[in-house]
């Protein structure tokens, strides 16, 4: 098993500007999280999803960020449009519940100048 | 409600000492504890976890946490220390059936030669 796949590994781009990061959780995983991390917030949950729908977003910062997952093997992640406070290491993690583990990708280091 | 705290911010030991990072928590249901450990610029790996069986919890790279439901407390040890344990460590509490994982602050382990 190839873990959570995460991309890109880094991102550095405008503010402003659209910003997409990717997450592949590990099959038969049936919950997906994206979390933040920064060196003032620690590790932060922007939005659950069980099953492919949304739980709960309540961690999303803003409307500037947006996340869906089409079908059970892709999320995404959206900021619309980006701003430096946005830098942040961004991780994707997948459950299965009777596992009770959660797996995490590798992070998408953003960084917005 | 759960909380997590992580009672140091930066452990420093020698190689080939012990290794101990606090770690208390709060939880209004049987919790589920974790410790991840964290590489410079890497993502989040599981070491250990407890979900309500044997209380001495034994996970990889020699690593063990011992539940202590009357102190509250699941706190990570290691014999002897090595050079490749220097690492951020996440102590993680998750009560009952909740999905949400909530993160302690981190302990940076430091292993001088």
């Amino acid at each position: 098993d190839a873990g959570v796949i995460q991309s890109p590994r880094h991102e550095v781009t405008e503010m402003g500007q659209e910003v997409t990061l990717r997450c592949k959780p590990i099959s038969g995983h049936n919950s997906l999280f994206w979390y933040r991390q920064t060196m003032m917030r620690g590790l932060e949950l922007l939005i659950y999803f069980n099953n492919n729908v949304p739980i709960d977003d309540s961690g999303m910062p803003e409307d500037r960020f947006s996340a869906k997952m089409p079908n059970a093997s892709f999320s995404t992640l959206k900021i619309q449009p980006s701003e430096p406070r946005d830098s942040a290491v961004y991780f994707c993690a997948s459950s299965s519940l009777q596992v009770y583990s959660y797996t995490f990708g590798s992070g998408t280091r953003l960084t917005v100048v | 409600a759960q909380s997590v705290t992580q009672l140091d911010s930066h452990v420093s030991v020698s190689e080939g000492t012990p290794v101990l990072l606090r770690c208390n928590y709060s939880s209004s249901y049987s919790p589920s504890l974790f410790w991840y450990v964290q590489h410079p610029n890497k993502g989040l790996q599981l070491l250990l976890k407890y979900t309500s069986a044997a209380t001495l919890v034994k996970g990889i790279n020699g690593f063990e946490a011992e539940f202590k439901k009357s102190e509250t407390s699941f706190h990570l040890t290691k014999p002897s220390a090595h050079m490749s344990d220097a690492a951020e460590y996440f102590c993680v509490v998750r009560s009952g059936s909740n999905y949400k994982l909530t993160f302690g602050k981190g302990t940076l382990l430091t292993v001088n030669p």
